[in-house]
Protein backbone atom coordinates (compact mmCIF):
# COMPACT_ATOMS: atom_id res chain seq x y z
CA UNK A 1 0.00 0.00 0.00
CA UNK A 2 2.97 2.30 0.46
CA UNK A 3 3.40 4.27 -2.55
CA UNK A 4 6.86 4.04 -4.79
CA UNK A 5 8.80 6.73 -5.41
CA UNK A 6 11.51 7.16 -7.83
CA UNK A 7 14.50 7.82 -7.92
CA UNK A 8 15.36 6.50 -4.34
CA UNK A 9 18.52 9.09 -4.48
CA UNK A 10 19.66 11.70 -7.13
CA UNK A 11 22.58 14.32 -7.32
CA UNK A 12 22.18 17.04 -8.83
CA UNK A 13 24.73 20.54 -9.70
CA UNK A 14 23.56 23.56 -8.29
CA UNK A 15 21.43 25.10 -11.38
CA UNK A 16 20.03 21.32 -12.48
CA UNK A 17 16.50 20.50 -12.75
CA UNK A 18 14.93 17.24 -11.15
CA UNK A 19 11.87 15.28 -11.46
CA UNK A 20 10.53 12.51 -8.46
CA UNK A 21 7.98 10.67 -9.28
CA UNK A 22 5.30 8.86 -6.88
CA UNK A 23 3.18 5.72 -7.73
CA UNK A 24 0.63 4.16 -5.74
CA UNK A 25 -1.25 1.10 -6.78
CA UNK A 26 -5.26 2.52 -4.99
CA UNK A 27 -6.93 5.26 -6.24
CA UNK A 28 -6.30 8.46 -5.28
CA UNK A 29 -8.04 11.71 -3.68
CA UNK A 30 -4.73 13.54 -2.67
CA UNK A 31 -1.36 13.70 -2.89
CA UNK A 32 1.02 15.60 -0.15
CA UNK A 33 4.84 16.17 -0.94
CA UNK A 34 7.03 17.04 2.33
CA UNK A 35 10.99 17.65 2.30
CA UNK A 36 12.87 16.30 5.31
CA UNK A 37 16.16 17.53 6.14
CA UNK A 38 18.42 15.28 7.98
CA UNK A 39 17.27 15.36 11.69
CA UNK A 40 14.82 17.61 11.16
CA UNK A 41 10.41 17.58 11.03
CA UNK A 42 8.88 16.91 7.39
CA UNK A 43 7.91 20.14 6.30
CA UNK A 44 5.16 20.84 3.43
CA UNK A 45 5.59 21.83 0.06
CA UNK A 46 2.19 21.29 -1.41
CA UNK A 47 -0.84 19.43 -1.86
CA UNK A 48 -2.89 18.54 -5.09
CA UNK A 49 -6.24 17.62 -4.47
CA UNK A 50 -7.78 17.00 -8.14
CA UNK A 51 -6.65 14.97 -11.08
CA UNK A 52 -4.76 16.85 -13.32
CA UNK A 53 -4.28 19.59 -11.00
CA UNK A 54 -0.73 21.31 -11.19
CA UNK A 55 0.54 23.36 -8.57
CA UNK A 56 3.77 25.25 -8.17
CA UNK A 57 5.60 27.84 -5.71
CA UNK A 58 8.93 29.87 -7.12
CA UNK A 59 10.61 26.51 -8.89
CA UNK A 60 9.45 23.69 -7.30
CA UNK A 61 5.91 22.27 -8.88
CA UNK A 62 3.96 19.41 -8.77
CA UNK A 63 1.44 17.57 -11.21
CA UNK A 64 -1.02 14.94 -10.42
CA UNK A 65 -2.01 12.25 -13.03
CA UNK A 66 -5.17 10.68 -11.00
CA UNK A 67 -5.74 8.55 -13.95
CA UNK A 68 -2.29 6.80 -13.65
CA UNK A 69 -2.23 7.52 -9.59
CA UNK A 70 0.91 8.99 -9.93
CA UNK A 71 2.34 12.39 -8.82
CA UNK A 72 5.21 13.78 -9.81
CA UNK A 73 7.60 17.19 -8.36
CA UNK A 74 9.07 19.10 -10.31
CA UNK A 75 12.55 21.27 -9.03
CA UNK A 76 14.14 23.64 -11.73
CA UNK A 77 17.39 25.65 -11.15
CA UNK A 78 18.00 23.56 -8.33
CA UNK A 79 19.59 25.18 -5.25
CA UNK A 80 21.73 24.39 -1.96
CA UNK A 81 19.02 24.08 -0.29
CA UNK A 82 16.86 21.68 -1.63
CA UNK A 83 18.93 19.51 -0.60
CA UNK A 84 17.08 16.80 1.60
CA UNK A 85 14.94 13.89 1.61
CA UNK A 86 11.37 14.43 -0.40
CA UNK A 87 8.34 12.26 0.41
CA UNK A 88 4.66 12.28 -1.10
CA UNK A 89 1.78 11.24 0.80
CA UNK A 90 -1.14 9.90 -0.28
CA UNK A 91 -4.56 9.51 0.97
CA UNK A 92 -6.73 7.38 -1.01
CA UNK A 93 -10.26 7.78 -1.70
CA UNK A 94 -12.78 7.53 1.32
CA UNK A 95 -9.39 7.20 3.44
CA UNK A 96 -8.75 9.53 6.44
CA UNK A 97 -4.69 9.11 6.65
CA UNK A 98 -1.43 9.77 5.04
CA UNK A 99 0.19 7.07 3.74
CA UNK A 100 3.87 8.64 2.92
CA UNK A 101 6.36 7.10 -0.11
CA UNK A 102 9.43 5.23 0.42
CA UNK A 103 10.86 9.27 0.25
CA UNK A 104 13.72 10.35 -2.67
CA UNK A 105 17.17 11.51 -0.89
CA UNK A 106 18.42 14.68 -3.56
CA UNK A 107 21.31 16.06 -2.68
CA UNK A 108 22.59 19.18 -4.59
CA UNK A 109 26.19 20.49 -4.82
CA UNK A 110 28.33 23.37 -6.23
CA UNK B 1 1.30 31.06 16.31
CA UNK B 2 2.96 28.18 17.81
CA UNK B 3 3.69 24.92 16.05
CA UNK B 4 3.42 21.56 16.75
CA UNK B 5 5.13 20.73 20.09
CA UNK B 6 6.32 17.87 20.99
CA UNK B 7 8.03 16.58 24.01
CA UNK B 8 11.00 15.73 25.11
CA UNK B 9 12.68 16.07 22.39
CA UNK B 10 14.87 13.10 23.28
CA UNK B 11 14.15 10.68 25.09
CA UNK B 12 16.12 7.44 27.04
CA UNK B 13 14.90 4.72 28.56
CA UNK B 14 15.74 0.95 29.58
CA UNK B 15 14.21 -2.40 28.27
CA UNK B 16 11.36 -2.71 29.96
CA UNK B 17 10.34 0.72 31.32
CA UNK B 18 7.47 3.04 29.67
CA UNK B 19 8.19 5.99 27.56
CA UNK B 20 5.39 9.00 27.39
CA UNK B 21 5.70 11.19 24.35
CA UNK B 22 3.68 14.43 24.55
CA UNK B 23 2.32 16.42 21.46
CA UNK B 24 0.53 19.60 21.53
CA UNK B 25 -1.32 20.60 17.89
CA UNK B 26 -1.46 23.96 16.90
CA UNK B 27 -3.87 26.29 17.71
CA UNK B 28 -7.35 25.42 16.59
CA UNK B 29 -6.25 21.55 15.21
CA UNK B 30 -7.91 18.89 16.44
CA UNK B 31 -6.80 16.09 14.34
CA UNK B 32 -3.87 14.38 16.07
CA UNK B 33 -1.30 11.84 13.75
CA UNK B 34 1.47 9.73 14.84
CA UNK B 35 4.38 8.57 12.60
CA UNK B 36 7.20 6.19 13.38
CA UNK B 37 10.41 6.97 11.23
CA UNK B 38 13.72 4.73 12.00
CA UNK B 39 17.13 5.97 10.71
CA UNK B 40 17.05 6.66 7.07
CA UNK B 41 13.33 4.86 6.10
CA UNK B 42 10.18 6.86 5.66
CA UNK B 43 7.67 7.93 7.90
CA UNK B 44 4.64 4.90 8.93
CA UNK B 45 1.48 5.41 10.12
CA UNK B 46 0.23 4.73 13.45
CA UNK B 47 -2.43 6.42 14.98
CA UNK B 48 -4.69 8.95 14.12
CA UNK B 49 -6.68 10.77 16.86
CA UNK B 50 -9.37 14.20 17.55
CA UNK B 51 -10.45 14.97 20.45
CA UNK B 52 -11.14 12.32 22.73
CA UNK B 53 -11.94 10.02 19.91
CA UNK B 54 -9.29 7.29 17.85
CA UNK B 55 -10.46 7.13 14.28
CA UNK B 56 -7.89 4.80 13.29
CA UNK B 57 -5.56 2.80 15.00
CA UNK B 58 -4.46 0.78 12.15
CA UNK B 59 -0.81 1.16 12.40
CA UNK B 60 -0.37 0.82 15.97
CA UNK B 61 1.25 -2.57 17.15
CA UNK B 62 -1.40 -4.64 19.24
CA UNK B 63 0.78 -4.89 22.20
CA UNK B 64 2.46 -1.75 24.54
CA UNK B 65 1.20 0.59 22.69
CA UNK B 66 -1.33 3.20 23.15
CA UNK B 67 -2.40 7.05 22.79
CA UNK B 68 -5.63 9.35 23.64
CA UNK B 69 -6.09 13.11 22.87
CA UNK B 70 -8.46 14.38 25.67
CA UNK B 71 -10.45 17.17 26.24
CA UNK B 72 -7.90 19.18 28.12
CA UNK B 73 -3.91 18.92 27.36
CA UNK B 74 -1.87 16.82 24.69
CA UNK B 75 -1.91 13.86 23.03
CA UNK B 76 -0.10 11.39 24.43
CA UNK B 77 2.15 8.37 22.68
CA UNK B 78 2.44 5.88 25.29
CA UNK B 79 4.86 2.80 25.08
CA UNK B 80 5.33 0.38 28.07
CA UNK B 81 7.96 -1.98 28.56
CA UNK B 82 9.93 -0.72 25.86
CA UNK B 83 11.90 -2.62 23.89
CA UNK B 84 15.14 -2.47 21.61
CA UNK B 85 13.20 -2.21 18.29
CA UNK B 86 10.94 0.22 19.65
CA UNK B 87 13.54 2.82 19.52
CA UNK B 88 13.21 5.32 16.41
CA UNK B 89 12.10 9.12 16.15
CA UNK B 90 8.32 9.64 16.56
CA UNK B 91 6.71 12.69 15.31
CA UNK B 92 3.54 13.90 15.40
CA UNK B 93 1.41 16.07 13.48
CA UNK B 94 -1.86 17.98 13.25
CA UNK B 95 -4.45 19.33 10.82
CA UNK B 96 -7.71 21.69 11.44
CA UNK B 97 -9.85 18.97 9.42
CA UNK B 98 -8.97 15.46 7.74
CA UNK B 99 -5.67 15.22 6.06
CA UNK B 100 -7.23 14.77 2.71
CA UNK B 101 -7.65 18.32 1.73
CA UNK B 102 -5.26 19.88 4.78
CA UNK B 103 -1.41 19.89 5.12
CA UNK B 104 0.02 18.43 7.58
CA UNK B 105 2.02 20.39 10.39
CA UNK B 106 4.73 17.95 11.99
CA UNK B 107 6.11 18.71 15.01
CA UNK B 108 10.31 18.48 15.66
CA UNK B 109 9.96 14.73 16.77
CA UNK B 110 10.75 12.55 19.85
CA UNK B 111 13.61 10.83 19.24
CA UNK B 112 13.40 7.33 21.68
CA UNK B 113 16.52 5.26 22.47
CA UNK B 114 16.19 2.03 24.46
CA UNK B 115 19.24 0.88 25.97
Amino acid sequence: QQPVQSPQAVILREGEDAVINCSSSKALYSVHWYRQKHGEAPVFLMILLKGGEQKGHDKISASFNEKKQQSSLYLTASQLSYSGTYFCGTCRAGGNKLTFGTGTQLKVEL
Amino acid sequence: NAGVMQNPRHLVRRRGQEARLRCSPMKGHSHVYWYRQLPEEGLKFMVYLQKENIIDESGMPKERFSAEFPKEGPSILRIQQVVRGDSAAYFCASSPDRERSSPLHFGNGTRLTVT
